[in-house]
């Protein structure tokens, strides 16, 4: 079954720029996105089809997906910006997780 | 505006069975595929089931699959899940989803969840 992989936990200063990675076999050939979900809270969609963001979502968050690896990226982080980070695809009529990524922001 | 509200959550015997509901309402029902995603307590989010928005097509993730049925009724724009030989793995939150504009390959609105606990 397919797989995608990201790093458990991460750290940023205010105001820096945070780059998370979801890594996963050709995963460039499909389409990433990325759910923020902040503690108790449901997800929320921050990129799709690899580099579209949502109405209402911050200039700051971007994405990009090429060979193995998408990537979130989050320019100017915030306070508000610290929660777990889940990249998804599709692949072989199965939706597929990466196993989340905890940003903290200090 | 969106939304997507869960019932039919609660706790339930190792082996027994549940059935979810979510009521959808803000958006066109048939018109998008619907999934039920969970996340056990402390941990990530676990893909489950995703049905397409005519119903004909259902997808499953196999640590389900053969248990859980997913389903709708676009009369009543509902989403169901019937959960049957429940386990103690299956404990998590579980949120009801709406696919994007393209399908199946992302999801633009979740709703609040409902708690299911297979406990003795």
């Amino acid at each position: 079954s397919y797989e995608l992989t990201q790093p458990p936990s991460m750290s940023v200063s205010p105001g820096q720029t945070a780059s998370i990675t979801c890594s996963g076999d050709k995963l460039g050939d499909k389409y990433a996105c990325w759910y923020q979900q902040k503690p108790g809270q449901s997800p929320v969609l921050v990129i799709y089809q690899d580099n579209k963001r949502p109405s209402g979502i911050p200039e700051r968050f971007s994405g990009s997906n090429s060979g193995n690896t998408a990537t979130l990226t989050i320019s100017g982080t915030q306070a508000m910006d610290e929660a777990d980070y889940y990249c998804q695809a599709w692949d072989s009529s199965t939706v597929v997780f990466g196993g989340g990524t905890k940003l903290t922001v200090l | 505006e969106v939304q997507l509200l869960e019932s039919g959550g609660g706790l339930v015997q190792p082996g027994g069975s549940l059935r979810l509901s979510c009521a959808a309402s803000g958006f066109t029902f048939s018109s998008y595929a619907m999934s039920w995603v969970r996340q056990a307590p402390g941990k990530g989010l676990e893909w489950v089931s995703v049905i397409s928005g005519s119903g004909g097509s259902t997808y499953y993730a196999d640590s389900v699959k053969g248990r859980f049925t997913i389903s709708r009724d676009s009369s009543k724009n509902t989403l169901y899940l019937q959960m049957n030989s429940l386990r103690a793995e299956d404990t998590a939150v579980y949120y009801c989803a709406k696919g994007g504009n393209s399908g199946y390959d992302y999801i633009d609105y979740w709703g609040q969840g409902t708690l299911v606990i297979v406990s003795s």
